[in-house]
């Protein structure tokens, strides 16, 4: 497909497991970013790829949040001893250009997580 | 301090009249971009619009356009013709300059609520 797309779209895990989501951008953009979304909010950013660069991380709410992208493309979100307020949205958006304010960005569907 | 406000958090309209979404926006950067997202309740965000902060002219797609007034610092969504399917959420973002980190920032949201 042509847009963004991520998996799984629904995950639930219980308290204290592990989970991975994945984001696979649009074919060829450079940019690629991680937003969390918690209900009736606006999302808020977590981190930003340029290629494999991760180049700013400054939004990951604690050491359990690792996100990689080492080949520049797929890009995958881990989140260490899940807790219950980690329950959110998760977005990834991918763009085309390095970071010019003009870049527009293309979100996937979403990764809702639910933490029991 | 909040860099990007929606202050409606819900608006009605009825089918096929206009409606005004509101955003104003804090930057101190001359080089930003401004950014209408939809998201209806499937979840994904489904770009609108964009407006340059060195754009002349008011930004305009199909049904959408967007009231940029630079001094008051808004950038408010205007929806002509609203139809059933135009009901979701409606985000206003900002990309600041180079100078400043790559990400979207995100206002609060307004859920527009079209009426038969």
């Amino acid at each position: 497909g042509a847009g963004v797309s991520q998996s799984p779209r629904y995950k639930v895990a219980k308290r204290g497991q592990d989970v991975a989501l994945r984001c696979d951008p649009i074919s060829g953009h450079v940019s690629l970013f991680w937003y969390q979304q918690a209900l009736g909010q606006g999302p808020e950013f977590l981190t930003y790829f340029q290629n494999e660069a991760q180049l700013d991380k400054s939004g990951l709410p604690s050491d359990r949040f690792f996100a990689e992208r080492p080949e520049g493309s797929v890009s995958t979100l881990k989140i260490q001893r899940t807790q219950q307020e980690d329950s959110a949205v998760y977005l990834c958006a991918s763009s085309l250009a390095r970071g010019k304010s003009t870049d527009t960005q293309y979100f996937g569907p979403g990764t809702r997580l639910t933490v029991l | 301090a909040q860099k990007i406000t929606q202050t409606q958090p819900g608006m009605f309209v009825q089918e096929k009249e206009a409606v005004t979404l509101d955003c104003t926006y804090d930057t101190s950067d001359p080089s930003y971009g401004l950014f209408w997202y939809k998201q209806p309740s499937s979840g994904e965000m489904i770009f609108l619009i964009y407006q340059g902060s060195y754009d002349q002219q008011n930004a305009t797609e199909g049904r959408y356009s967007l009231n940029f007034q630079k001094a008051r610092k808004s950038a408010n969504l205007v929806i002509s013709a609203s139809q059933l399917g135009d009901s979701a959420m409606y985000f206003c973002a900002m990309r600041e300059g180079p100078n400043y980190g790559q990400n979207f920032v995100f206002g609060p949201g307004t859920r527009l609520s079209v009426l038969p």
